[in-house]
């Protein structure tokens, strides 16, 4: 079965500096997705990025830029240049590419505190 | 394009007593999902639809909950009875199809006391 960790309960970052946030996964299979989600504290899961397991080359969103290690099981989240608004619980996801349902399998969140 | 919409927003019950969600995804999107997310915890899945269709509902407790999507648009979830336990936030999302990306809507905080 698979799993997501995020070893991080909790991160702060001063406002306009880079903060990155783990994620690890575990998989017997080779071909799935990844997802970052953002979920303020008004509960709305916002989706940030998403990294197909077969591209080799990091996604890139804005501010929001992925490190995915394949063979590590690792796909961490930078955020660059940090805005008060980026204050909010960020949740890893997978996803398999191949299995009948494609569930979602999330981890169990990093809290992003960002200092003024 | 409006998202998933979900009511009630906050729902306060006894132990024993019944509850029920509603969700209306985003239109034209065929996969429905149903989450429970407890505090301080990733959200998992408690049943996945297609169209009116049961995919996935491994992990719903099906001595307690129900969920049911009968025109393959709308969507409720029910509880009956409820326990301390389900105490947590539902959510639910749709997707236009299960390979494509989820989208989620505000969810249901349900406190049981």
């Amino acid at each position: 079965a698979q799993t997501v960790t995020q070893s991080q309960p909790e991160m702060s970052v001063q406002e306009a500096e880079t903060v990155t946030l783990s994620c690890t996964y575990d998989t017997s299979e080779s071909d799935y997705y990844l997802f970052w989600y953002k979920q303020p504290p008004s509960r709305q899961m916002i989706l940030v990025i998403r990294q197909e397991a077969y591209k080799q080359q990091n996604a890139t969103e804005n501010r929001f830029s992925v490190n995915f290690q394949k063979a590590a099981k690792s796909f961490s989240l930078k955020i660059s240049d940090s805005q008060l608004g980026d204050a909010a619980m960020y949740f890893c996801a997978y996803r398999s590419a191949s299995s009948g349902t494609y569930k979602y399998i999330f981890g169990t969140g990093t809290r992003l505190k960002v200092l003024a | 394009e409006a998202g998933v919409a979900q009511s009630p927003r906050y729902k306060i019950i006894e132990k024993r007593q019944s509850v029920a969600f509603w969700c209306n995804p985003i239109s034209g999107h065929a996969t429905l999902y149903w989450y429970q997310q407890i505090l301080g915890q990733g959200p998992k899945l408690l049943i996945q639809f297609q169209n009116n269709g049961v995919v996935d509902d491994s992990q719903l407790p099906k001595d307690r909950f129900s969920a049911e999507r009968l025109k393959g648009v709308d969507s409720t979830l029910k509880i009956q009875p409820a326990k301390l336990e389900d105490s947590a936030v539902y959510l639910c999302a749709s997707s236009f199809s299960p390979r494509d990306t989820q989208y989620f809507g505000p969810g249901t905080r349900l406190t049981v006391l």
